[in-house]
C-alpha cells in the first residue's frame, strides 16, 4: 500500500493567496525531501528535512517536519505564477527506498 | 558540472521489442535511482543501485526488467518484451549519498505501440 500520502491533489489559488501540501506516513521517517516539478519537466530539489521538528524557510516556502518524525508541510505565503507545478514529498523510511507522495498540482490563477 | 544525462528522451516500441533506457549520474555521484511515472501520477520507485551493485530491487518487476550499473559507463534499465502498460516516463535520479539529495534527469518517455 501507499506508503505517503499526500494531500491535496489538486490546489487552485488566485495569485497572492497562500497554499500548502501535507505529507503523511504512517511510519517514522529518517528524513523527508520536497521536490518540484513543472509540467512536461522533471522534479527539481527543493530541501531536505532529517531533525524532529525541523522547521526551513526558502523565502517564501517554509517546510516543516512534524515532532514525530510522520508528517511534513510545505506552506508557501503570497503564491505567484511562477510556483505553478506539482510538489511532491520523498520520505525515507527505515532501508533504501525513497517514497513519494502522489504530489499535488497547483494552479496559481492571475 | 553537467546535469543527470538520460538518453533517448523520447523512444517508440512495438509491443514484443526491447527498450533500453541509459543514465548518465553527475560526476561524482555513485548512487542511482530509478523512478516510473504515469500521467498525473507520483514518481514510483523501482531500483536503487550503487556502482556496480543493486541495493534495492523491490520496486521492480521481477519479470522482464533488469537494471546495472556498471564500473564504467552509464546506468541501464532494460526492459525486455515490452507492452502497452510499460508506456511512461522513467527518470533517473543520482546522489553523492544514500540519504542525500536526488538530482533528476529529464527523463525518458517510453511510448509502446
Amino acid at each position: 500500500g501507499q506508503q505517503v500520502m499526500q494531500i491535496p491533489q489538486y490546489q487552485h489559488v488566485q495569485e497572492g493567496e497562500d497554499f500548502t501540501t501535507y505529507c503523511n506516513s504512517s511510519t517514522t521517517l529518517s528524513n523527508i525531501q520536497w521536490y518540484k516539478q513543472r509540467p512536461g519537466g522533471h522534479p527539481v530539489f527543493l530541501i531536505q528535512l532529517v531533525k524532529s521538528g525541523e522547521v526551513k524557510k526558502q523565502k517564501r516556502l517554509t517546510f516543516q517536519f512534524g515532532e514525530a518524525k510522520k508528517n511534513s508541510s510545505l506552506h508557501i505565503t503570497a503564491t505567484q505564477t511562477t510556483d505553478v507545478g506539482t510538489y511532491f514529498c520523498a520520505g525515507l523510511l527505515a532501508g533504501n527506498q525513497f517514497y513519494f507522495g502522489t504530489g499535488t498540482s497547483l494552479t496559481v490563477i492571475p | 558540472n553537467a546535469g543527470v544525462m538520460q538518453n533517448p528522451r523520447h523512444l517508440v516500441r512495438r509491443r514484443g521489442q526491447e527498450a533500453r533506457l541509459r543514465c548518465s549520474p553527475m560526476k561524482g555521484h555513485s548512487h542511482v535511482y530509478w523512478y516510473r511515472q504515469l500521467p498525473e501520477e507520483g514518481l514510483k520507485f523501482m531500483v536503487y543501485l550503487q556502482k556496480e551493485n543493486i541495493i534495492d530491487e523491490s520496486g521492480m518487476p521481477k519479470e522482464r526488467f533488469s537494471a546495472e550499473f556498471p564500473k564504467e559507463g552509464p546506468s541501464i534499465l532494460r526492459i525486455q518484451q515490452v507492452v502497452r502498460g510499460d508506456s511512461a516516463a522513467y527518470f533517473c535520479a543520482s546522489s553523492p549519498d544514500r540519504m542525500g539529495e536526488q538530482y533528476f534527469g529529464p527523463g525518458t518517455r517510453l511510448t509502446v505501440t
